[in-house]
């Protein structure tokens, strides 16, 4: 069964950063595209970043760019996303998914930015 | 950037009756690369349709995706009471992805 799980929200003061991951298990992590993907409270989905298999193409969302890093570790079937210089409007529940079209769906971590 | 454009943005209907959400993109998508999703209150969200029209195993056939180009469709053709929710397309043809903003169906 495909499982991933995000962890490394929380609540974290404008200006700051943090570093969202995804444990995958289930399926062979090294064959597949991940994406991350967020919703802010009572918002659609917005489409963040995602990562080819081998990590060697990396896409990000206009809107957010210079501010993240995604990056993977296929030996530790992890995800990761690097989020800089927080602010209130990146307040959202981070899913990461499996594939490019997110055929597979975590529970979220929870990005609180605020003072 | 492709925008999607999903209408209506609340779709009031009754148990048993059919529903037909629209997507339309700001330039043409590969039918291979469009797909929708269905989120429940609380919950992630479920792929059920890739490729435009390809139904992901164990989603009923009452969900039927369609369309080419820059408008897409998703019908479904019998209400239950477990299909109200939130629906989303998605284009993966070219980065960045992008989601449309949403179809809620409701209750009547």
């Amino acid at each position: 069964e495909v499982q991933l799980v995000e962890s490394g929200g929380g609540l974290v003061q404008p200006g700051g950063s943090l570093r969202l991951s995804c444990a995958a298990s289930g399926f062979t992590f090294s064959l597949y595209w991940m994406t991350w993907v967020r919703q802010a409270p009572g918002k659609g989905l917005e489409w963040v970043a995602n990562i080819k298999q081998d990590g060697s193409e990396k896409n990000y969302v206009d809107s957010l760019k210079g501010r993240l890093t995604i990056s993977r570790d296929n030996a530790k079937n992890s995800l990761y996303l690097q989020i800089n210089s927080l602010r209130a409007e990146d307040t959202a529940l981070y899913y990461c998914a499996r594939g490019r079209m997110c055929e597979s769906w975590g529970q979220g971590t929870l990005v609180t930015v605020s003072s | 950037e492709i925008v999607l454009t999903q209408s209506p943005g609340t779709l009031p209907l009754s148990p048993g009756e059919r529903a037909t959400l629209s997507c339309r993109a700001s330039q043409s998508v590969g039918s291979s690369y469009l797909a929708w999703y269905q989120q429940k209150p609380g919950q992630a969200p479920r792929l059920l349709i890739y490729g435009a029209s390809s139904r992901v195993a164990g989603i009923p056939d009452r969900f039927r995706g369609s369309g080419s180009g820059t408008d897409f469709t998703l019908t479904i053709s019998r209400l239950e009471p477990e299909d109200f929710a939130v629906y989303y397309c998605q284009q993966y043809q070219s980065s960045p992805q992008t989601f449309g903003q949403g179809t809620k169906l409701e209750f009547k």
